[in-house]
């Protein structure tokens, strides 16, 4: 079956650490996206990737980086930079199915820094 | 700039009731795509919908309908026969396509709240 995973559900960690959150796909998909939730704000744009070894800022790119090495992974580090990074975290890739453009979604990672 | 907004943070249906959540987008482009996600308890966002621009017919997926309003900028997504299973968060969501490179801007959402 194909999708999208995201791993870990949960992450905790102390501010300061750099952490990375995981995204794989086996969609095949050229395309992937970071979001971050917060309540109230819906779905805001970290980084995207349209191809390997190619990606651009998001609307909120500031105190993360992403790395596309591979098309089936996209991870996102966030950086002690990040000055509220507690959010919750979605991962997306983009392709047609059935000739019909469709973004796709990951599970989510919820971080939590304390 | 694209922009999104959904003008109800909150909504309140009866079970087997119909309810309609607003949208309205702002763009200078023609052609574009229109989804409507739905996002549950369990935070998976789920496509609900979508409408090409280019289509002047209503999109529809079983109990899901839409009213898209290309001239006023509104796309709005009418549940029908509401089922408890229905209550989450609902967002708009706008597919920019500019240089080359795609991406989808969302509103805020709507909470759905489904009584039984």
């Amino acid at each position: 079956d194909g999708g999208i995973t995201q791993s870990p559900k949960y992450l905790f960690r102390k501010e300061g650490q750099n952490v990375t959150l995981s995204c794989e796909q086996n969609l095949n998909h050229d395309a992937m996206y970071w979001y971050r939730q917060d309540p109230g704000q819906g779905l805001r744009l970290i980084y995207y990737s349209q191809i390997v070894n190619d990606f651009q800022k998001g609307d909120i790119a500031e105190g993360y980086s992403v790395s596309r090495e591979k098309k089936e992974s996209f991870p996102l580090t966030v950086t002690s930079a990040q000055k509220n990074p507690t959010a919750f975290y979605l991962c997306a890739s983009s392709g047609d199915r059935d000739g019909r453009y469709e973004q796709y979604f990951g599970p989510g990672t919820r971080l939590t820094v304390t | 700039a694209q922009t999104v907004t959904q003008s109800q943070p909150e909504m309140s249906v009866q079970e087997a009731e119909t309810v309609t959540l607003s949208c309205t987008y702002d763009t200078s482009e023609s052609d574009y795509y229109l989804f409507w996600y739905k996002q549950p308890p369990s935070r998976q966002m789920i496509l609900v919908i979508r409408q090409e621009a280019y289509k002047q017919q209503n999109a529809t997926e079983n109990r899901f309908s839409v009213n898209f309003q290309k001239a006023a900028k509104s796309f709005s997504l009418k549940i029908s026969d509401s089922q408890l299973g229905d209550a989450a968060m609902y967002f708009c969501a706008y597919r920019r396509y500019q240089g080359g490179s795609e991406k989808l801007v969302f509103g805020k959402g709507t909470k759905l709240t489904v009584n039984p």
